[in-house]
């Protein structure tokens, strides 16, 4: 079954402790990205990649990290969380590249509470 | 990047046909509108898309003006399973999905 799969889908952590939110698609798609959904301001893009090796920011990329090392996997790293990045995570994913667009496929959100 | 303006929320009678609007004013030649819908907290999922001519799938009806500024998605007899966030954005960037804005989107209700 053509998926996107997030890890953890629910969180709760402490300033300050490092975590990373895992996002693996298994439709060979070249382009995957990350949003950040909060209440009245819609989803709203972190980051992006077009492919491996391969990444450029979003809207609001502050205090995120991320790494494409494998076509399949997009992880987005909060290096030092703080509570304003309490929110719903969603990963997604394309064909993309030198293609004509197609639509995105979401993964069912992360879920993240910094406490 | 291509911005676009969406109604808030919009109510429709079970059964009628939902009209949600959108507003692109300075889409570019080459930039396609995508339509997806987000159901509670689950995530987003397509529905349609088109770059100047009216498209039709299974799900809903794509109206785009002559001129491209603006749009409708038409889902022709709304059930109580179509209420969700309408979201309608433009794909920016050559060549794939780049940055995307998904915008604050339309919330539909659709009532019995």
């Amino acid at each position: 079954e053509a998926q996107v799969t997030q890890n953890p889908r629910y969180l709760i952590t402490v300033t300050g402790k490092k975590l990373t939110v895992t996002c693996s698609q298994n439709m060979n798609h070249e382009y995957m990205s990350w949003y950040r959904q909060d209440p009245g301001l819609g989803l709203r893009q972190i980051y992006y990649s077009m492919n491996v090796e391969v990444t450029d920011k979003g809207d609001v990329p502050e205090g995120y990290k991320v790494s494409r090392k494998e076509k399949r996997n997009f992880p987005l790293i909060l290096e030092s969380p703080s509570p304003n990045q309490t929110s719903l995570y969603f990963c997604a994913s394309s064909f993309g590249s030198l293609a004509v667009a197609r639509e995105l496929f979401f993964g069912e959100g992360s879920r993240l509470t910094v406490l | 990047d291509a911005k676009t303006t969406q109604p808030p929320s919009m109510d429709c009678a079970e059964g009628r046909a939902a009209n949600l609007p959108c507003n692109h004013s300075t889409i570019s030649g080459n930039e396609y509108v995508y339509w997806y819908r987000q159901i509670h907290s689950q995530g987003p999922q397509y529905i349609i898309h088109g770059l100047k001519n009216n498209e039709t799938n299974e799900m809903a009806s794509l109206i785009i003006t002559e001129d491209r500024k603006s749009s409708t998605l038409i889902l022709p007899h709304a059930t109580l399973r179509d209420t969700a966030v309408y979201y309608c954005i433009v794909r920016v960037g050559s060549g794939g999905y780049q940055k995307v804005t998904f915008g604050t989107g339309t919330k539909l209700q659709v009532i019995p």
